[in-house]
């Protein structure tokens, strides 16, 4: 079975500081790759994936991931933080079903 | 609105009590997906439904339960609580089965307590 690893549960940053959020994953053949933001009190909501074909992926709000085989990564940035990306981030793999990770929570400091 | 509808939004309950939850999937959407969100455990997925049949089985309890409807809709059927199950219950739906590079659609959750 797939597992997604998300390291560090919580992570701070100050406002228009950059965004590093990590994910890997263990799949052996490249998976289908998503992230999806949870806002307090709401859904998951997807921010972006990554199907084939260019490994940096352009989401939502101004976030990007970057596919890297290699290193079975596909971490999250944002170059500049807002208090608005205040929120819980899932890692995800699609195989024969979806693995999410344990979430990161971010928190932006003014 | 994300197009997956779950009703209700809270549900307060007691202890030993059945409770049923509640998803329509986004339109077009043939499979549902549960998950428990805690505090304790993180998002847990309980169980997938496809045009009606049983897909996939994760750390669902044999006192819950699910189906889905010929019209696509889905329940699950929470039996027996405990002060335990009192977490975020979301519905997420997707056009097929299987691996997916659409990606699933998640519902706005019902938040169920038990006192």
């Amino acid at each position: 079975a797939q597992s997604v690893t998300q390291l560090g549960s919580h992570v701070s940053v100050s406002e228009g500081a950059l965004v590093l959020l990590r994910c890997n994953y263990s799949s052996s053949v490249p998976p289908y790759l998503f992230w999806y933001v949870q806002y307090p009190n709401q859904g998951l909501q997807l921010l972006l994936k990554y199907t084939t074909g260019a490994t940096l992926v352009k989401g939502i709000n101004g976030f990007e991931a970057e596919f890297k085989k290699s290193e079975t990564s596909f971490h999250l940035t944002k170059p500049s933080a807002h208090m608005s990306d205040a929120a819980e981030y899932f890692c995800a793999v699609s195989e024969d079903q979806f693995y999410f990770g344990t979430g990161t929570s971010l928190t932006v400091i003014p | 609105d994300s197009g997956v509808t779950q009703t209700p939004k809270h549900l307060i309950t007691a202890t030993g009590q059945r409770v049923t939850l509640r998803c329509s999937p986004r339109s077009g959407d043939l499979s549902v997906y549960w998950y428990q969100q805690s505090l304790d455990q993180g998002l847990q997925f309980l169980i997938q439904y496809y045009n009606g049949e049983e897909r996939a089985k994760g750390n669902i309890l044999e006192r819950f339960s699910a189906q889905q409807f010929p019209d696509l809709h889905s329940e699950l059927n929470l039996s027996s609580l405990e002060l335990g199950d009192s977490a975020l219950y979301f519905c997420a739906s997707s056009r097929g089965t299987g691996s997916s590079n659409y990606g699933y659609t998640f519902g706005s959750g019902t938040r169920l307590t038990v006192v």
